[in-house]
């Protein structure tokens, strides 16, 4: 019973680049939630996601991030003209329903760098 | 502007003693409380919540604490154990919210 999975665990990217970060769900779970986790900080939300839904992408920067759940395959968070602030752990959790009733649970992370 | 605060990055304790961990909030709305444990190169694992009509809530070693008027809460872990060494992260929600806020973690390492 695999747990969240993501991939890369690791990804280096130079500045101008794409990162695209993607994100397997528990089995059996519909909802995918991306946070971000910088230096010394706490994790920070920034979109949930169900099939082919965004339910809530109020933690998204504005530019330059987007994030997709498809009907088939896995979520991906794609950051697109990397810079340097970008570099951080990105963190996916998955849960089988609505978030007020369950846990979530995380996957791994990818460590993204910027050079 | 941080809502939920851990003011201690680090903490060391011997095997066999207690280790306290200590969150304090500032947002009045939220009324849920989890605990997440991370180790290196994983992501975080819920270890466990409490609900704001609760006080307390206990789960083999690890029991929380919640003071509301302080706007307190601590996770008590006894008897430590060096597989507890990890990063201790406390999160908060508010009623109809699905979201935690983290704070920042506070790192315990147990010294056999």
């Amino acid at each position: 019973n695999a747990g969240v999975m993501q991939n890369p665990r690791h990804l280096v990217r130079r500045r101008g680049q794409e990162a695209r970060l993607r994100c397997s769900p528990m089995k059996g779970h519909s909802h995918v939630y991306w946070y971000r986790q910088l230096p010394e900080e706490g994790l920070k939300f920034m979109v949930y996601l169900q099939k082919e839904n965004i339910i809530d992408e109020s933690g998204m920067p504005k530019e330059r991030f987007s994030a997709e759940f498809p009907k088939e395959g896995p979520s991906i968070l794609r950051i697109q003209q990397v810079v340097r602030g970008d570099s951080a752990a990105y963190f996916c959790a998955s849960s089988p329903g609505g978030a007020s009733s369950y846990e979530q649970y995380f996957g791994p992370g990818t460590r993204l760098t910027v050079t | 502007d941080q809502q939920v605060k851990q003011n201690s990055p680090s903490l060391s304790v011997q095997e066999g003693r207690i280790s306290i961990l200590n969150c304090d909030y500032t947002n009045s709305m939220f009324d849920y409380f989890l605990w997440y444990k991370k180790y290196p190169a994983e992501g975080p694992t819920f270890l466990i919540s409490i609900s704001s009509i609760k006080d307390k809530n206990e789960d083999g070693r690890f029991t929380v604490f919640l003071n509301k008027s302080a706007k307190h809460l601590s996770l008590h872990i006894v008897p430590s154990q060096p597989g507890d060494s990890a990063v201790y992260f406390c999160a908060a929600r508010s009623g109809g919210s699905y979201i935690p806020t983290f704070g920042r973690g506070t790192s315990l390492i147990v010294h056999p």
